[in-house]
């Protein structure tokens, strides 16, 4: 089992670029979570998907969109990309909501020049 | 008041030292906890749960103490292995997520 997979590893945007972080699990899970992490700043969410169908916003959502396009994959969208941004993004998932551990893909550095 | 805070540290301690962090909870209603631990440049893996009665896993003891809403790690014979920084988990009933507090950071020096 791989356990939880991202794409790209690293990234470089200008200012007012789109781009699409791709998420994928195979353990099965229901719920899938996409963080951003700034040193000193610690894990915020962004978007979750606490089951197939549906998502909600997290802490910091603004600036992000997010489609649950199966059960296995769960991807985070910036539309724009601006300089605040520039962030390490890690996808997580667990088998139900909050109750449960959840198990976090490699992450992806993102950044915004 | 943060949902969840912890010392940053950094903690400096010698090999096979004894090293203890504790971590608070605002929100009563919690009801699962969890310790990560994440590597520098690395993604965050868990290090192990956090039962009402306490549990241990090898050089590692968690506790939970509800009444001062606080959870604590002990380490034991600390390794070189053993630095990195250590998050502290909580989840609020009825809740979908986690909540993550901002790490302890663990330096172990031969």
């Amino acid at each position: 089992n791989a356990g939880v997979t991202q794409t790209p590893k690293f990234q470089v945007l200008k200012t007012g670029q789109s781009m699409t972080l791709q998420c994928a699990q195979d353990m099965n899970h229901n719920s899938m979570y996409w963080y951003r992490q700034d040193p000193g700043m610690g894990l915020r969410l962004i978007y979750y998907s606490a089951s197939e169908g549906t998502t909600d916003k997290g802490e910091v959502p603004n600036g992000y969109n997010v489609s649950r396009l199966n059960k296995r994959e769960f991807s985070l969208r910036l539309e724009s990309a601006a300089p605040s941004q520039t962030s390490v993004y890690f996808c997580a998932s667990s088998e139900h909501g909050g109750q449960n551990e959840q198990y976090f893909g490699p992450g992806t550095r993102l950044t915004v020049t | 008041r943060k949902e969840v805070e912890q010392d940053p540290g950094p903690f400096n301690v010698p090999e096979g030292a004894t090293v203890a962090f504790n971590c608070t909870y605002s929100n009563s209603a919690s009801q699962s906890f969890f310790w990560y631990r994440q590597d520098c440049r690395k993604e965050p893996k868990l290090l192990m749960s956090v039962y009402s009665s306490g549990n241990e896993d090898g050089r590692f003891t968690a506790q939970l103490n509800r009444a001062s809403q606080y959870i604590s790690l002990l380490i034991r014979d600390s390794k070189l292995s053993d630095s990195a920084t250590y998050l502290c988990v909580v989840n609020m009933w009825g809740f979908q997520k986690l909540v993550f507090g901002t790490g302890t950071r663990l330096l172990v020096s031969p």
